[in-house]
């Protein structure tokens, strides 16, 4: 079992709806997790972080958390053509560095 | 004015060579990771130091060694490259070590072994 899974996708969602990204993660003992995206050839930029269940906006993003399903998520409301890349999810498990997910390309049909 | 900056962006090189790719970060962190990137986007820690002391070393190869010659660079120099070293390196920084603490990226270097 991978640390960190994500469907490769890609996910395609028309402009203007909701785009909706999931991860889990294997290692209940977890703090910390993030939402980086990567556009094609360029460097990965942090978009989200959250440390406790529940949600956390942050303009049109939304991350979810939920520990006891190891589940977090990221939600993207009025996708834009310009949110077509892929998103990484990384989680933060004691002293380590950051494990990262392998990703879901997404794509928004303008 | 980059936070993180690696060189160099592109490296082509042949079996069996040996190169090095320079990291410098000017945000203050303590802490310096290199990742690798696979062609199927997956990245995975090689190695982390903390002010100049290597804390993590994920089973990567010897023929991979850091060097940190201060907390502000991590450089990474590779010896006899194989195939399976083409793949896109990252140099990033942290503010703290452990939980909680962003990764900061540079733009990454890409590695092509022929």
């Amino acid at each position: 079992q991978k640390e960190v899974e994500q469907n490769s996708g890609p996910l395609s969602v028309p402009e203007g709806a909701i785009a909706s990204l999931n991860c889990t993660y294997s290692d209940r003992g977890s703090q910390s997790f993030f939402w980086y995206r990567q556009y094609s050839g360029k460097s990965p930029e942090l978009i989200m972080f959250i440390y406790s269940n529940g949600d956390k906006e942050d303009g049109r993003f939304t991350a979810q958390l939920n520990k006891a399903s190891q589940y977090v998520s990221l939600l993207i409301r009025d996708s834009q053509p310009s949110d077509s890349a892929t998103y990484l999810c990384a989680v933060g498990t004691g002293r380590r560095a950051l494990t990262f997910g392998s990703g879901t390309r997404l794509q928004v049909q303008p | 004015d980059t936070a993180v900056s690696q060189t160099p962006k592109y490296l082509v090189t042949q079996m069996g060579n040996d190169k090095s790719i320079k990291c410098e970060q000017n945000l203050g962190h303590d802490t310096m990771y290199w990742y690798k990137q696979d062609s199927k986007k997956f990245l995975k820690i090689m190695f982390s130091y903390n002010n100049k002391e290597l804390i993590i070393n994920e089973t990567v190869p010897n023929r991979f060694s850091p060097k940190s010659p201060d907390k502000a660079h991590l450089n990474l120099h590779i010896n006899s490259l194989e195939l399976g070293d083409s793949a896109v390196y990252f140099c990033a920084s942290s503010p703290q070590q452990g939980v909680g603490s962003p990764l900061h990226f540079g733009n990454g270097t890409r590695l092509t072994v022929t």
